[in-house]
Formats: structure tokens, sequence, C-alpha cells
């Protein structure tokens, strides 16, 4: 079965700094989602990856799905406290939309 | 984008009584609609697939006479913990899929809390 991992688990930035997540899978991507999370919240969709070599971005995030179809980045330029939250990658390895997700990335954005 | 609500927020119940969770979509029709659960500080893992006008599909190691799902319309699907047992407390999501895109958008989420 496929399994994404994410690195790194948590990171504390000072707010203005760029940082990057780490989505990695264990096959061939065929959709890449973003999602960011509150504690205690449901799921915010931010972008879908699809070819191999694609860049998306949304205000101050960027995502990139590698050439391989295994990897996928999420870089934030200049992070704000607003930015705080949980990340996570989801795929539809069986292309029946039921997802599986990567473990989670947690980002503190300091003032 | 699209607009899933789920309610209740947040209910505590206890030990032995059933809880019923509803799930809907605001502003579009989903065929298919998917029920989550994740536990503190893990990720969402699927529970089953609620597919409207059918029976769900279950993930594997998930009880369907445990956790019963109704999708009666296109913009409703409901989750029932029956008699629950407080290894149910968990953080439910579902999610629901617009159209033919794969795109899934979910609900803000429903904490159980089973004394």
């Amino acid at each position: 079965s496929q399994e994404l991992e994410q690195s790194p688990q948590s990171l504390i930035v000072q707010e203005g700094k760029n940082l990057t997540i780490n989505c990695t899978s264990s096959k061939t991507l065929y959709g890449l989602y973003w999602y960011k999370q509150k504690y205690g919240e449901g799921l915010i969709f931010l972008m879908m990856l699809q070819k191999g070599g694609e860049e998306k971005s949304h205000e101050k995030i960027t995502a990139k799905l590698d050439e391989k179809k295994q990897q996928s980045s999420l870089h934030i330029t200049a992070s704000q406290p607003s930015h705080a939250g949980i990340y996570l990658c989801g795929a539809d390895p069986s292309g029946t939309y039921k997802y599986i997700f990567g473990t989670g990335t947690r980002l503190k954005v300091l003032a | 984008g699209a607009v899933v609500s789920q309610h209740p927020s947040r209910v505590i119940c206890k030990s032995g009584t059933s809880v019923k969770i509803e799930c809907r979509s605001l502003d579009f029709q989903a065929t298919t609609m998917f029920w989550y659960r994740q536990f503190p500080k893990q990720s969402l893992m699927l529970m089953a697939t609620s597919n409207e006008g059918s029976k769900a599909t279950y993930e594997q190691g998930v009880e369907k006479d445990k956790f019963l799902i109704n999708h009666a319309s296109l913009t409703l699907s409901t989750l029932t913990v029956t008699s629950a047992h407080p290894e149910d407390s968990s953080f439910y999501i579902c999610s629901a899929r617009e159209g033919s895109g794969g795109t899934q958008y979910f609900g803000p989420g429903t904490r159980l809390l089973v004394l």
C-alpha cells in the first residue's frame, strides 16, 4: 500500500522567514493534494498537483510535484502567524477518490 | 470554494448511547461523501465512503454495525456511532467530492467525547 511521509514533523520559524515542507510517497503519485488544518478544525484545500514538474502558487504558498512524481514540496515565503497550523499532503492512490494522508507537519510562526 | 458543514461541532455523551453526526454540502451536490477519523496528533484515517442512494463501503477494520452511515440525499450524509464507548472518542471529519473532480472539500469536524 502507498504511504506518504512528511518532513519535518514540526517546525517553528520566526515571522518573515521562508520555509519548506516535504511530502514523499512510497509509490508514484497520480495526484497530490495539499491541505491546511488548524487544531480541532477541518481541512482547508490549498492546491492540487497532477503533472510531474507542475508548480502552483496561492498567495505566498507555492507547491511543486517533482518530475518523478514521488515527492512534493510546499514552500511558504515570508511566513506570517496566520500560516500556523498543520499541513497535510494527501493522495488518491487507487483512483477511487479514497484519500490517504501524510503524517502532517505542525507549523508555528513566532511574531 | 465549496462549503461543507458538520453538526454538531462537539458532543459529549454517556457510554452506551448513540450519537448522530450530520455532514452537509451547502453549495453543491455531492454524490460521494467520505468519513474520516483523526486521533490526537495523528493524521486522518478513512473510515468509509458514502454514496447517495446506496450502501456505504467501509474500510478494513471499521465495524459497519457500529458506525452506521446514511447518505439520503445529494447534500446530506449522516454517521451514527451506536452504543458509543470511550474508545470511540475522537475527531470525526467528513468530506464531499464535487461533481466529477477528485478534490474533496472537508467539513469542520465533530469532536466526540464518550464518558
